[in-house]
């Protein structure tokens, strides 16, 4: 069975810093795609940055990149900047191809400090 | 495109009253899902509609809940008779899915239930 896995329930980082969390999955599909979504305050999940498991070329948005070492079935977010509307709950999840089932981490909390 | 749009945002009932939390995904999506979640749970699929037609209700926890998709267009999550234990945040989100294969989830803003 699929498995996320977010080992930092929080993190806090000043801001205009640069800060990565962290993400680990379980899978023995070869064709998938990894996202980070974030859920401010306002509660609504919001899609940051997705991934292509097939691509080696790690994905970029503005701020976020991502590290993604399939070998390793990792996949961090880095966020360059952090700006205090960064502030939210990050879920880091994954979908098979061919299916439904999106399979979540339970999410680090991160904090940008002024 | 205004979204995946669901109401009420909030919904505070007693023990034993019905409650129906209603959604609209975004146009031209065809796969629709209800999700809930809870600090002990995190995000818990509920079930999965597409073409309007319910394919997995696994994560329906018991007979007090229901969901229907009459149209594209709309969606309802029904309990009957709530508990204590049904408060939570409910979510929908709809994605349009390409011969299989989903990219990416858009989430409404949630309706978050207390069962008093």
């Amino acid at each position: 069975a699929q498995t996320v896995t977010q080992s930092q329930p929080e993190m806090s980082v000043q801001e205009a810093e640069t800060v990565t969390l962290s993400c680990t999955y379980d899978t023995s599909e070869s064709n998938y795609y990894l996202f980070w979504y974030k859920q401010p305050p306002s509660r609504q999940m919001i899609l940051v940055i997705r991934q292509e498991a097939y691509k080696q070329q790690n994905a970029t948005e503005n701020r976020f990149s991502v590290n993604f070492q399939k070998a390793a079935k990792s996949f961090s977010l880095k966020i360059s900047d952090s700006q205090l509307g960064d502030t939210a709950m990050y879920f880091c999840a994954c979908i098979t191809s061919g299916t439904y089932k999106y399979i979540f981490g339970t999410g680090t909390r991160l904090k940008v400090l002024a | 495109d205004a979204g995946v749009i669901q109401s009420p945002r909030h919904e505070v009932t007693e023990m034993g009253q019905e409650v129906t939390l209603r959604c609209k995904p975004i146009s031209g999506h065809n796969s629709l899902f209800w999700y809930r979640q809870t600090m002990m749970r995190g995000l818990e699929l509920l079930i999965y509609f597409n073409n309007n037609v319910p394919i997995d209700d696994s994560g329906m926890p018991e007979d007090r809940f229901s969901a229907k998709m009459p149209n594209a267009s709309f969606s309802t999550l029904k309990i009957q008779p709530s508990e204590p234990r049904d408060s939570a945040v409910y979510f929908c989100a709809s994605s349009q899915a390409g011969t299989g294969v989903f990219e990416k989830l858009f989430f409404g803003s949630g309706t978050q239930l207390s069962v008093l």
